[in-house]
């Protein structure tokens, strides 16, 4: 089994509606987790630290549950410029920074 | 502010041959990080460092070589290239994670093929 799961999609949204996903995590003593958004071809780019009580930017909202073991995206009034691969990062523990682990990425596709 | 850069960006090689990927940052993070990344599989560590001269394996490291001399260099090595080296490799370097929120930084990639 992975240490993290991601559906990979893709999600495909119309422009303007509410998308939300998840990511599971196999490692219950992980301590940090984060968003990351990947176009294609490009290098992964940080979109948002997730805490244990949850926070939004902007459009953006992440989600931590524990006792589940999973963390969660939603994208509000989705744009166009959404369109990308957001991917998942745990890691276990905070003397092991170096041993991040990602998912494969769930993409998403807004469409006008 | 050049940040992490990457060369080269893209390198088509032969199996068997020795092929080096450099990777240069500016911002003196002690962290720096070879990835790889496969359809399917996500972003793999292949290879870590905390500080110069400190160095790490990660996931699948088999087939790789680092060094780490100085801070802001970390070049990666395959010393005989196989087809299964074929991939996008990402370099990153980031602080350690004293406060909840610290970033990686991504180098653009490198895309090596091997034939």
């Amino acid at each position: 089994r992975k240490e993290v799961e991601q559906d990979p999609g893709p999600f495909n949204v119309p422009e303007g509606a509410t998308v939300a996903f998840n990511c599971t995590y196999s490692n219950s003593a992980s301590q940090s987790f984060f968003w990351y958004r990947q176009d294609c071809r490009k290098e992964p780019k940080l979109l948002m630290s997730v805490y244990s009580s949850g926070n939004e930017d902007g459009r953006f909202t992440a989600q931590l549950n524990r006792a589940s073991q999973y963390i969660s995206l939603l994208i509000r009034d989705s744009k166009l410029s959404d369109s990308a691969t957001y991917l998942c990062v745990v890691n276990g523990r905070t003397d092991s920074w170096g041993k991040l682990q990602f998912g494969a990425g769930t993409q998403v596709v807004v469409t006008p | 502010d050049a940040g992490i850069t990457q060369s080269p960006r893209y390198k088509i090689t032969e199996t068997g041959r020795q092929v080096t990927l450099m990777c240069h940052q500016t911002w003196s993070h002690s962290y720096m990080f070879w990835y790889r990344q496969d359809l399917g599989h996500g972003l793999r560590l292949i290879y870590y460092s905390a500080a110069a001269d400190i160095t790490d394996k990660g996931e699948v490291p088999d087939g790789y070589v680092v060094s780490r001399s100085k801070t802001e260099n970390f070049p990666l090595t395959l010393e005989s290239a196989t087809r299964s080296q074929t991939s996008v490799y990402f370099c990153a370097s980031s602080e350690p994670a004293r406060i909840i929120g610290n970033t990686i930084y991504f180098g653009e990639g490198s895309w090596l093929t091997v034939v």
